[in-house]
């Protein structure tokens, strides 16, 4: 089962600005991940960030966590019409780091 | 490395035959997960294997589903008799449990299943 909800579940932007988009879970994780999946592909790893960070940046992505809050936001700056994909976040618990996927956000970049 | 691979990519089939989907793993990984998306469901961890060995098959919705992990470099997901809401997309993953990047999963292609 889903371990929490994006939002929003479609973000449509021009090509430039910038995507925010958010993840809620529910119970306590290791760490949290995010995700990209191109249309009829298989999921490609973006970024991790730790249940004991706050912040964290690469290339392009900025991912945030709030775990009092239980959430998450990943910020893709001056995006790209090849940023077009779903993303999703994935908490990570358990001792095999078992990844549980949120509902995922379909981002689309208009040229 | 080729990544993981899963095969076959498509797959369409009636109502009460048998299926089977295959993977390989990245070579090295001793972890290796099977999932399903469907659009209602999301993404569903099915099971995984830890060094060939099954840990966790909660996720398997009903005992028509079953995996199995021969050796290292090979799984399969069987499902019989196959039904017309097992219509989904099925992913293999794998990680290795040491190294920088321990924690990511590697994910196939997919095979995208139709039962009729």
């Amino acid at each position: 089962s889903q371990q929490g909800e994006e939002d929003p579940q479609a973000l449509s932007i021009q090509e430039g600005e910038n995507a925010t988009m958010n993840c809620s879970y529910k119970t306590s994780i290791n760490n949290l991940q995010w995700y990209r999946q191109n249309s009829g592909r298989g999921l490609v790893h973006l970024i991790l960030i730790r249940s004991n960070e706050r912040e964290k940046h690469s290339g392009r992505l900025r991912v945030t966590l709030d775990t009092s809050k239980k959430s998450s936001s990943l910020l893709i700056t001056a995006s790209r019409a090849a940023d077009t994909a779903s993303y999703f976040c994935a908490t990570v618990g358990g001792s095999a780091r078992q990844l549980t996927f949120g509902s995922g956000t379909q981002l689309t970049v208009l040229p | 490395d080729a990544g993981v691979i899963q095969s076959p990519r498509h797959e369409v089939t009636e109502m009460g035959q048998e299926v089977t989907l295959r993977c390989k793993p990245i070579s090295g990984h001793d972890y290796l997960f099977w999932y399903r998306q469907t659009m209602m469901r999301g993404l569903e961890l099915l099971i995984y294997f830890n060094n060939n060995v099954p840990i966790d098959d909660s996720g398997m919705p009903e005992d028509r589903f079953s995996a199995k992990m021969p050796n290292a470099s090979f799984s399969t997901l069987k499902i019989q008799p196959s039904e017309p809401r097992d219509s989904a997309v099925y992913f293999c993953a794998s990680r290795t449990s040491g190294g920088k990047t321990y924690n990511e999963q590697f994910f196939g292609p997919g095979t995208r299943l139709t039962v009729l």
